[in-house]
């Protein structure tokens, strides 16, 4: 079974640019995470989405963070302009809704896009 | 979701047995215990999940007493390769839940 994926895995650009991220979840997975990690902490929750609408945003930085998913499947997440802080991973994680054989609520992340902003 | 405390890190030897405990004193009945493990470079990844007694599979154990207000994960004769930051969560594990992570506890294991 495929992963979820992410591209591009490094991405290096000044401060006031731009950069968008691409995630394409698990097949089959209504469910999509976006996450920041910086250096040294544990993954922080951006927006969840379930299939194209929007579950949870209330910890992404609206002024210049901005994701969709179009047809409830692969995700962007932009980010315009990017500020030092920004400097993170960011981790696209995929799970199931509703009910599942396993039912643990598991998420699978994608390897992560490494931003770095100078 | 419930706060969780566990150490910062965590030295260990090959073949040794490492356990890692987490406090969750303020645990709700509804609430799962679940244990992720991060390498360098790559997302986090499901260990281990449980609500009470003892879960073993064939990665780890997971040991929760009986007030479930602690747990703790136990790596059997580690290697090399289980160097690396390990998660404690709490909270509904329902699928299509998102997960609240802490700094969790880096293993550092050496030959």
């Amino acid at each position: 079974e495929a992963g979820v994926a992410q591209s591009p895995r490094y991405k290096i650009i000044e401060k006031r640019q731009s950069v968008a991220f691409w995630c394409n979840p698990i097949s089959g997975h209504a469910t999509l995470y976006w996450y920041q990690q910086i250096l040294g902490q544990g993954p922080k929750l951006l927006i969840q989405f379930q299939n194209n609408g929007v579950v949870d945003d209330s910890q992404l930085p609206k002024d210049r963070f901005s994701a969709e998913r179009l047809k409830g499947v692969d995700s962007t997440l932009k980010i315009q302009p990017a500020k030092l802080e920004d400097s993170a991973v960011y981790l696209c994680a995929s799970s199931l809704t509703g009910w599942s054989e396993r039912h643990t609520g598991e998420l699978f992340f994608g390897e992560g896009s490494r931003l770095t902003v100078l | 979701l419930a706060k969780t405390t566990q150490p910062i890190s965590m030295d260990s030897y090959e073949g040794q047995e490492v356990n890692i405990t987490c406090s969750h004193n303020n645990i709700a009945t509804n609430d799962y215990i679940t244990w992720y493990q991060q390498f360098p470079s790559q997302g986090p990844r499901f260990i281990i999940q449980g609500y009470k007694t003892k879960v073993t599979n064939e990665v780890a154990s997971l040991f929760i007493p009986a007030d479930r207000k602690s747990s703790t994960l136990s790596l059997p004769r580690v290697s090399l390769s289980d160097t690396a930051v390990y998660y404690c969560l709490v909270g509904v594990q329902e699928a299509g839940t998102a997960l609240i992570f802490g700094k969790g506890t880096t293993l550092s294991v050496s030959s």
